[in-house]
């Protein structure tokens, strides 16, 4: 268990709708990961967030948003979903952005139907 | 275009084998490699590369930098069953304020006992 706690596991939704993942870090850590992860483009980064400020974006659709709440949990909105955006959503956490180990949680699998 | 290409895609050993994975990549301000071991769900970090030339070691896993020609290669000696998994390997890029993550493929490899 690495501590990174990702909620709900399974979300199964039709076309066009909106779904929220969220991601609760380890105790202490500041700095929050989002990626995505398909079987046609690998996986991919997505967002950063350090302490509730935005510090790196990747390839983030203008469709996905994120944010990073006072008590350094985050949340994925995800919106006017397509099939395209069914893959498996990773959260991870690190005490420093990008300079220490980042520990993953176990995933979001999003299928859009 | 950054890009970060692992050979072999796919690898099969027996149990006790020796294998190296490659890692090349070709990216703008570049500024650390990681290599992160993915089993059946979340990605666990295994090292985080900097600086050319020094091997870093875990166990029976090691890895190296080559900053001048542009890849690092993951040792791993005396392969187990619980070696089986899928070898990630990203490349960290910053510029000022601004960081991006690029994984390559992976490399699936698979122990046979």
């Amino acid at each position: 268990d690495s501590g990174v706690t990702q909620t709900p596991k399974h979300l199964i939704t039709a076309t066009g709708q909106r779904v929220t993942l969220r991601c609760s870090p380890r105790s202490g850590d500041l700095s929050v990961y989002w990626y995505q992860q398909s079987l046609d483009q690998g996986l991919q980064f997505l967002i950063q967030y350090y302490n509730g400020e935005e510090r790196a974006k990747g390839n983030i659709l203008e469709r996905f948003s994120a944010q990073q709440f006072p008590d350094l949990h985050s949340e994925l909105n995800l919106s006017s979903l397509e099939l395209g955006d069914s893959a498996l959503y990773f959260c991870a956490s690190s005490v420093d952005p990008w300079n220490t180990e980042a520990f993953f949680g176990q995933g979001t699998r999003l299928t859009v139907v | 275009e950054d890009k970060v290409v692992q050979s072999p895609l796919s690898l099969v050993v027996h149990e006790g084998d020796t294998v190296t994975l490659n890692c090349s990549y070709e990216v703008t301000n570049f500024r650390s490699l990681l290599w992160y071991k993915q089993e059946k769900k979340a990605p666990t970090f295994l090292f985080m590369l900097t600086s050319s030339g020094i091997e870093k070691k875990s166990g029976r896993l090691s890895s190296i930098l080559d900053k001048k020609e542009l890849f690092s290669i993951l040792n791993i000696t005396a392969t187990q069953t619980g070696d089986s998994a899928i070898y990630l390997c990203a490349v960290l890029q910053s510029g000022g304020s601004n960081y991006k993550l690029t994984f390559g493929k992976g490399t699936l490899l698979t122990v046979n006992p």
